[in-house]
């Protein structure tokens, strides 16, 4: 079966651009995830979807970011008004239902570079 | 907060010896989580193995193996026989019970020298 999958792998704005990174969740995986590795760091978590819903947001760092599942199953996270402080690979993780100690099964990443 | 401390930027092994990777936390909490994760240059994180803290028993996963110090709030993950496959950076990370998020340390470089 297929894991998950994120879009694009790579992609290189300016600063000032809006940018769309895309999350395919496992099938069935009701509970989605988005963390973000900068450079040297371990991952951080930004917000995790239970079904259609943001449960808990707490890690999105300010405004400018924002993230939607309107099916409950992809995901999008949206970056306005980029930023050079943004570049940082983004993580989607998902699980079967959310909740400890579901495993959290991550995609590959996209690395966002801000010029 | 939670947080995972991981001292050792990096560390390197023979290959078929033994290493062992620390990592202490600091929580108020009794009912928690422990993970160790691998990410290869793929990015893509694995998780090795995971450890319930009311569990006294330190969890094993064919050549990895846990030594959870409760106590200590020290949870170090020890690799036997290391392969070339092993090399990677290593993440330790804590999850709360009741909560979803990974609380993640800064991570750990293993090279395998052959």
């Amino acid at each position: 079966g297929a894991g998950v999958s994120q879009t694009p792998s790579n992609k290189v704005t300016e600063k000032g651009k809006y940018v769309e990174l895309r999350c395919d969740p496992i099938s069935g995986h009701t509970a989605l995830y988005w963390y973000r590795q900068s450079l040297g760091q371990g991952p951080e978590f930004l917000i995790y979807f239970q079904g259609t819903g943001a449960a808990d947001d707490s890690g999105l760092p300010n405004d400018r970011f924002f993230a939607v599942r309107p099916e409950g199953s992809v995901s999008t996270l949206k970056i306005q008004r980029t930023e050079r402080g943004d570049s940082a690979v983004y993580l989607c993780a998902s699980s079967t239902s959310g909740g400890s100690p579901d495993e959290q099964f991550f995609g590959p990443g996209t690395r966002l570079t801000v010029l | 907060a939670q947080t995972v401390t991981q001292s050792q930027p990096e560390m390197s092994v023979q290959e078929a010896e033994t290493v062992t990777l620390s990592c202490t936390y600091d929580t108020s909490e009794s009912d928690y989580y422990l993970f160790w994760y691998k990410q290869p240059p793929s990015r893509q994180m694995i998780l090795v193995i995971r450890q319930e803290a009311y569990k006294q028993q330190n969890a094993t996963e064919n050549r990895f193996s846990v030594n959870f110090q409760k106590a200590a709030k020290s949870f170090s993950l020890k690799i036997s026989d290391s392969q070339l496959g092993d090399a990677a950076m290593y993440f330790c990370a804590y999850n709360q019970g009741g909560s979803e998020k990974l609380v993640f340390g800064k991570g750990m470089k293993l090279t395998v020298n052959p």
